[in-house]
């Protein structure tokens, strides 16, 4: 079963700062990674897929990269809504995700 | 435009059934994945289950032996129902599309519902 372990577990930041949380798999997944944003109270939202391929509607600060064990998830200038939880995903296994709070 | 609507959610005694709801639109559920995703109060994501277009389905260990997925294609609907609920069963559950991948395999999560609470008590 692969593992992916998610760093760092919680990050504190101000609006307009750039932010990369990482992802690490116990074997290689290939580039078959996506990744979550999950606001209190609300349902995870797709953001990427196949390690950097934005979703429907996602803003261009967001960018995924990686392939094999390590991938990140970058967002280039942070804005007030981008604070949640992300988490990454491999087929039936979820990270335990990254919280992103304002600082 | 995709929508899942979760329902059946509620407080439920330890050793009880109780059966979720998805009803989907804008899809058809018998030509994708169907998953289950569960999150424990301030907990992350659990993959539970999944139905294949195929109708083969899979479970995660925590879960088999007592919960089923299944889906009624005339209604466009999935389900899953549980039985010898748990404390640890204790989460909002979020039905969830997967989308294979180019290559056929293996998939990720475009759609998610809102979830449906279930709270098992002792």
């Amino acid at each position: 079963e692969i593992v992916l372990t998610q760093s760092p577990a919680t990050l504190s930041l101000s609006p307009g700062e750039r932010v990369t949380l990482s992802c690490r798999a116990s074997q290689s997944v290939s580039s078959y990674l996506a990744w979550y944003q999950q606001k209190p109270g609300q349902a995870p939202r797709l953001l990427i897929y196949d390690a950097s391929n934005r979703a429907t509607g996602i803003p261009a600060r967001f960018s995924g990269s990686g392939s094999g064990t390590d991938f990140t998830l970058t967002i280039s200038s942070l804005e007030p809504e981008d604070f949640a939880v992300f988490y990454c995903q491999h087929l039936y296994t979820f990270g335990q995700g990254t919280k992103l709070e304002i600082k | 435009e995709v929508q899942l609507v979760e329902s059946g959610g509620g407080l439920v005694q330890s050793g009880g059934s109780l059966r979720l709801s998805c009803a989907a639109s804008g899809f058809t559920v018998s030509s994708d994945y169907m998953s289950w995703v569960r999150q424990a109060p301030g907990k992350g994501l659990e993959w539970v289950l999944v139905i294949y277009s195929g109708g083969s389905t899979y479970y995660a260990d925590s879960v088999k032996g007592r919960f089923t997925i299944s889906r009624d294609n005339s209604k466009n609907t999935l389900y899953l129902q549980m039985n010898s609920l748990r404390g640890e069963d204790t989460a909002m559950y979020y039905c969830a599309r997967g989308r294979p991948y180019s290559s056929g395999w293996p998939y990720y999560f475009d759609y998610w519902g809102q979830g449906t609470l279930v709270t098992v008590s002792s």
